[in-house]
This record gives structure tokens, sequence and C-alpha cells, in this order.
């Protein structure tokens, strides 16, 4: 079973509409991350979330585009919001420490996201 | 802030001859340091990772990478390529609980 259950791998969007992507985490972890990785390029953080508090964003990436929900502390889900083809990327969300991956960190597969 | 650039975008091998993945890294503190490799529309893999323990780190697939602090490096290698080896490899870079920094990737093509 996967450590991290990212969903969904992947999806088509029309622009201006919004998606929300969602990870389950098979255990508790303290730290969870979102990730954006455009075509041909690195991953870049967009924010770390930590539950009962606020998502804290990196330079570039604000709330009102990309918030972030954290209830608990296996669960985490990032919305793209009014999307535009400059959103197409793959999304990949972290945690840490992973009990499964000895206490280090661990990713999701990535929802592919293309927005058309 | 920590930081790490891969100097190498893209590197090519044949078959059988070692591969060499540089990667320098910046930290203010003791680092640790990892190393994922990305093949075509598949997920990140772990390949190995230092945490301040041995400098010499073994990872999966017979690759390693040996940590210097005197040369802020982190290198990886493999003595043989093997043509399932081309893929992206991202150096990565914490400190502490902080989120992991990655580089702008190493694109490895292995020719037959």
């Amino acid at each position: 079973s996967a450590v991290i259950s990212q969903k969904p791998s992947r999806d088509i969007c029309q622009r201006g509409t919004s998606l929300t992507i969602q990870c389950q985490v098979d255990s508790q972890v303290t730290m969870m991350f979102w990730y954006r990785q455009q075509p041909g390029q690195s991953l870049t953080l967009i924010a770390t979330a930590n539950q009962g508090s606020e998502a804290t964003y990196e330079s570039g990436f604000v709330i009102d585009k990309f918030p972030i929900s954290r209830p608990n502390l296996t669960f985490s889900t990032l919305t793209v919001s009014n999307m535009s083809p400059e959103d197409s990327s793959i999304y990949l969300c972290s945690a840490f420490p992973s009990r499964t991956e000895g206490y280090g960190y661990t990713f999701g597969s990535g929802t592919r996201l293309t927005v058309v | 802030a920590q930081s790490v650039t891969q100097l190498d975008s893209h590197v090519s091998v044949s078959e059988g001859t070692p591969v060499l993945l540089r990667c320098n890294y910046s930290s203010s503190y003791s680092p640790s340091l990892f190393w994922y490799v990305q093949h075509p529309n598949k997920g990140l893999q772990l390949l190995l990772k230092y945490t301040s323990a041995a400098t010499l780190v073994k990872g999966i697939n017979g690759f390693e990478a040996e940590f210097k602090k005197s040369e802020t490096s982190f290198h990886l290698t493999k003595p043989s390529a093997h043509m399932s080896d081309a893929a992206e490899y991202f150096c990565v870079v914490s400190e502490g609980n902080t989120p992991l920094v990655f580089g702008k990737g190493t694109r490895l093509s292995v020719i037959a």
C-alpha cells in the first residue's frame, strides 16, 4: 500500500475553474509540504502545512490562489483556484517525518494537471 | 538559507561506463543531503541520503555519494551505467525539519 495516497493522479480542467488535490498519509506526521513541478523543471515549494496552524507560503505563492487545509495529522488538501494554462504542472505533496519511511521524507505520486 | 547547485543540466554516458553527477550545497548548519531519481512520467524515488553518519553513503541500484564538507559537495556516482538509469536526478538539501530544497536536476542519458 502507498505511504501517501494522492488524488487525483491526473486531471484536465477548464480555465477559470478550481481543482482540489488530496493527500492521505498512512501515519500521523507533523509536517506536510506542497510542491509544484512545472514541465521540464525541478520541484518548487508552494507551502508548508502544519496541523492546527495556517499554512506558510513561499514567495510567489498566495493563499487566495493555492488555499491549503490541514484538518488532522494524516490529511491535507491543496486547491488550485481560478486556473489558467500557466498552472499546468505536476503537484506533489510530501510528509515528514514518515514512520513508514524511517522517519524521513516521503512523497505522493503526484497530480498531473493540464489546464485548457 | 540552504541551497544546492547541480553543476550539469545534462550528462550523457555509454552503457557500462561510470556515472558522475555533481552537486554542491550551501548550508548554515549540518545539512541532510539526498539524491532522488525521477523516471519519465513516474514519481520521485529516494536513491540515498546523508544525515551526519558515514560520509560515504550507499544507495539503491549501485549508486553511492560522498559527503565532502571541505568542498561542500555531494556528488553521485555509479561504477557502471545501465540503460535503466536514464532519468532525471535531483540533489536535495534540508536543515533539520525544514522542507526539502531541490536542485534544478540533471538529466542522465545512457547510450547503448
